[in-house]
């Protein structure tokens, strides 16, 4: 079964750059999530949109955006990259916004 | 806001053998649902087990199943005939039942570790 699909898979840039992170969701899937997992902890939720409008919004820093496109993939925009954005992100999908979210395999992002 | 907790941090089963992870959570909402998600080394998150707040009916998937104290706002996982493969660290999570608030809340996490 396809599942979802994140790119890069990694990521390493340096601090005050920006960086894309790119999520494909399951195919018939128009809900997208994204979390953030630092080292050694629970991921924490950031943003999430459905039917390309934002749904919610948790944890995310001015400094980071995203958007879904009409193909329903998204994309997490990070600029003035700082140290402790080095985390695993997570996209996860679902169909609507009641039913179970499966995740991909996440972008690990490294800020030096 | 609503909190999960998982109090035990590390976890360990004889292979074959039966474990139960803990969660406890909390909430003001009635309509809720409740996952297990496992991690492996991999990192990648793999959903385990569902259980909506409205069934009184424990979930059960295979070897997997749960115990769901609504009243106590209890949570538990139990592994049955645990195998290798069922090494990872586990994540309890809470979602509301409201269309506008589908974000996950994940505890902290067990580490199960399986000995052969």
């Amino acid at each position: 079964a396809a599942g979802v699909i994140q790119s890069p898979r990694h990521l390493i840039k340096e601090k005050r750059e920006t960086a894309t992170l790119k999520c494909y969701p399951i195919p018939r899937h128009d809900t997208v999530y994204w979390y953030q997992q630092g080292p050694g902890q629970d991921p924490q939720f950031l943003i999430s949109f459905y039917e390309k409008m934002q749904s919610d919004k948790g944890s995310i820093p001015d400094r980071f955006s995203a958007q879904q496109f009409s193909d329903y993939h998204s994309e997490l925009n990070m600029s003035s990259l700082e140290l402790g954005d080095s985390a695993l992100y997570f996209c996860a999908s679902s169909i609507g916004t009641r039913y179970e979210q499966y995740f991909g395999p996440g972008t690990r992002l490294t800020v030096t | 806001a609503q909190t999960v907790t998982q109090s035990q941090p590390e976890m360990s089963v004889q292979e074959a053998e039966t474990v139960t992870l803990s969660c406890t959570y909390d909430t003001s909402e009635s309509d809720y649902y409740l996952f297990w998600y496992k991690q492996p080394p991999s990192r990648q998150m793999i959903l385990v087990i569902r259980q909506e707040a409205y069934k009184q009916q424990n979930a059960t998937e295979n070897r997997f199943s749960v115990n769901f104290q609504k009243a106590a706002k209890s949570f538990s996982l139990k592994i049955s005939d645990s195998q290798l493969g069922d090494a990872a660290m586990y994540f309890c999570a809470y979602r509301s039942g409201r269309t506008s608030g589908s974000r996950l809340t994940f505890g902290e996490g067990t580490q199960l570790t399986v000995n052969p």
